[in-house]
């Protein structure tokens, strides 16, 4: 099993769509959690922590389940260029900052 | 501008040569990090460092080398016994007081 799943991909949706992502997490020691954004063949950049209390930026919002170990994201009036892979990612704060990356879900939006 | 710099962007080498890939931050980060992705794969934790002259192995290191002389730099040698060396290389650095981490632009090592 591996430490962090996330939906299989692609996801195809259409201009102004409301998609939601999810993702689990097998290691109970995971402290902190963060979406990612990577574009094709670039590096994964920050999309959003992810806090117990749930957090919202913009269009998108994150929430955390620990007693499910279930991360979600969702976004809402998608934009073309939202079109990207996000990866779901937990860190374990005791092994040296370590960060455990999901495989990414393949968001296509069309016009 | 502060940032992470990889270097090269694109690297080709013969099977059986040790190649060195380049990190270099100044974001005044202590810890950096190593990772490679495959093809529909997630990122996988290759080395990593939290302070100058000390290092520890992640997940994939057997056939990988580091070394952490300066604050601002973490070079990765790809030696002859890395089986697969074919794949995108990423650096990463984190501050501390966070637990995010920042990536480097990569590094797409094909061996021939």
């Amino acid at each position: 099993r591996k430490e962090v799943e996330q939906d299989p991909g692609p996801f195809n949706v259409p201009e102004g769509a409301t998609v939601a992502f999810n993702c689990t997490y097998s290691n109970s020691a995971s402290q902190s959690f963060f979406w990612y954004r990577q574009d094709c063949r670039k590096e994964p950049k920050l999309l959003m922590s992810v806090y117990s209390s749930g957090n919202e930026d913009g269009r998108f919002t994150a929430q955390l389940n620990r007693a499910s170990q279930y991360i979600s994201l969702l976004i809402r009036d998608s934009k073309l260029s939202d079109s990207a892979t996000y990866l779901c990612v937990a860190g374990v704060d005791n092994q040296g900052g370590k960060l455990i990356f999901g495989q990414g879900t393949e968001l296509s939006v069309k016009p | 501008d502060g940032g992470i710099t990889q270097s090269p962007k694109y690297l080709f080498r013969k099977e059986g040569q040790n190649v060195t890939l380049s990190c270099e931050q100044n974001l005044n980060h202590d810890a950096m990090y190593w990772y490679r992705q495959d093809p529909g794969q997630g990122l996988r934790l290759i080395y990593y460092s939290q302070i100058v002259n000390d290092f520890q192995k992640g997940d994939i290191a057997e056939g990988y080398s580091v070394s952490r002389e300066k604050k601002e730099s973490f070079p990765l040698t790809v030696t002859s016994a890395q089986k697969n060396p074919t794949a995108f290389y990423l650096c990463a650095s984190k501050g501390q007081g966070g637990d995010e981490q920042f990536f480097g632009p990569g590094t797409r090592l094909t061996v021939l």
